[in-house]
């Protein structure tokens, strides 16, 4: 059965403070890693797409990198708009379009 | 674009009642899902389609129902509401399996007492 642990649980950063979350993943055959992005009583945002180790991805203050075990979320000098639940999802080969979500880590960054 | 919309964006039931969540999209999108979210949990697929005509169940299906008779719709059905269903519902629709960004909706939040 596919298992997706994302950690810290939550994070309270300075404005300004980088730092790194993470996605630990099992499955069989990865076809692919989602990155979302979730605010308080909304839908997730897509973010990333990350489809084989190595692969990195970057879009304003964020960037995603993907290893064969885990993905990694960088945020270097994050302001407080960033401040939301990321989720990581896994698609696996056999798994058609099913994605197993990850329970995600609430990011809060004070100004 | 609108996008993948659902309403109601609220509502409250009594056990044993039934209602349908609406879920539509205007993307062309092929694939569309039902997913659920508890307080501090992930998203947990309940059922998700592939086509119109063709539907099958996630990882909690118990309790729902679903139909796609057309591309754009994918109507989430409660038959006889339980505590158990209170939860937050996201649809949302993706072009194919292989591209497969999946975009929500805003969600309906269901309380039912």
């Amino acid at each position: 059965e596919d298992q997706v642990t994302q950690s810290p649980e939550a994070l309270r950063l300075q404005e300004g403070e980088s730092s790194s979350l993470n996605c630990s993943y099992t499955v069989s055959g990865l076809r692919g890693l989602f990155w979302y992005r979730q605010d308080p009583g909304k839908g997730p945002e897509f973010l990333f797409t990350l489809y084989s180790a190595g692969e990195e991805k970057e879009k304003e203050r964020l960037k995603a990198t993907l290893t064969k075990k885990e993905s990694f979320l960088h945020i270097t000098a994050p302001k407080p708009e960033d401040s939301a639940t990321y989720l990581c999802a896994v698609q696996e080969e056999t798994s058609g379009s099913r994605l197993t979500f990850g329970e995600g880590t609430q990011l809060t960054v004070n100004p | 674009n609108a996008g993948v919309t659902q309403t109601p964006k609220f509502r409250i039931l009594k056990i044993g009642q039934s209602m349908t969540l609406q879920c539509a999209q205007d993307m062309n999108h092929n694939y569309m899902y039902w997913y659920r979210q508890d307080p501090g949990m992930g998203l947990k697929l309940i059922y998700y389609s592939v086509g119109a005509g063709i539907t099958d169940k996630g990882e909690v299906p118990n309790g729902y129902n679903v139909s796609r008779s057309t591309t754009e719709d994918f109507p989430l059905r409660l038959e006889l509401a339980a505590p158990s269903q209170t939860s937050v519902y996201f649809c949302a629709s993706s072009y194919s399996a292989l591209y497969n960004e999946q975009f929500f909706g805003p969600g309906t939040r269901l309380t039912v007492l």
